[in-house]
């Protein structure tokens, strides 16, 4: 097992226009969060799935931010219409029950 | 809220030198406390958890619940513990509340 993979490495788009970002969690792993790091501070959490059930949502996940894990395995972050200050690190991490969180290599995503 | 502080955005010692990298909290109730280290160019990565009482590549940690802090130590620095070091908190363990609060980082620099 590789870990939690993420992709893509790097994204990078226009601001207005739609992106999609995708992770893989360690297999045996039933949680999978996303958080989101700025450059200066650490990461922030965004949401968290147990399974296929969206448990909990940050208030910074506005109405653009859509998370989905549709069979508790695999889990897209899409955002809709970017902004300038969408540019970020996305993480995503998974655990197993109550274990440590696992992070992926993040996608970066610059906004043009 | 739940709150993690660390104080120090760089630390500078040299090899040999004992390090103490601090960590304060701010959580009602008992949280579970982290730290994760990012060495350069690799993924965060689990350094220690509070509830294993153990200690990784020399580094130790104790809970503090009077002051609330969590401080990472090592007696003495060597040049690959160069890295950003995140402490970390969630709700306890078995409990409902995984999400992870992250300090703002403490970048770590053993000189030679």
């Amino acid at each position: 097992d590789t870990g939690v993979s993420q992709n893509p490495r790097h994204k990078i788009t226009k601001r207005g226009q739609n992106v999609t970002f995708r992770c893989d969690p360690i297999s045996e792993h039933n949680r999978l969060y996303w958080y989101r790091q700025t450059l200066g501070q650490g990461p922030e959490f965004l949401t968290y799935f147990q399974n296929e059930a969206q448990l909990e949502k940050s208030r910074l996940l506005s109405d653009r931010f859509s998370a989905e894990r549709p069979k508790g395995s695999f889990s897209t972050l899409e955002i809709q219409r970017t902004e300038q200050g969408d540019s970020a690190m996305y993480l995503c991490a998974s655990s197993p029950g109550g274990g440590s969180q696992h992070f992926g290599d993040g996608t970066r995503l610059s906004i043009l | 809220a739940q709150r993690v502080t660390q104080p120090e955005k760089l630390l500078s010692v040299f090899k040999g030198a004992p390090v103490e990298l601090k960590c304060n909290y701010s959580y009602s109730g008992s949280p579970e406390l982290f730290w994760y280290v990012q060495y350069s160019r690799q993924r965060l990565q689990l350094l220690l958890r509070h509830i294993s009482r153990e200690s990784i590549k020399g580094f130790t940690a104790d809970l503090n619940k009077g002051e609330t802090s969590f401080h990472l130590k090592k007696p003495f620095a060597q040049e690959e513990d160069s890295a950003m070091y995140y402490c970390a908190l969630s709700g306890p363990s078995g409990g409902s509340n995984y999400k992870l609060t992250f300090g703002k980082g403490t970048l770590l620099t053993v000189n030679p």
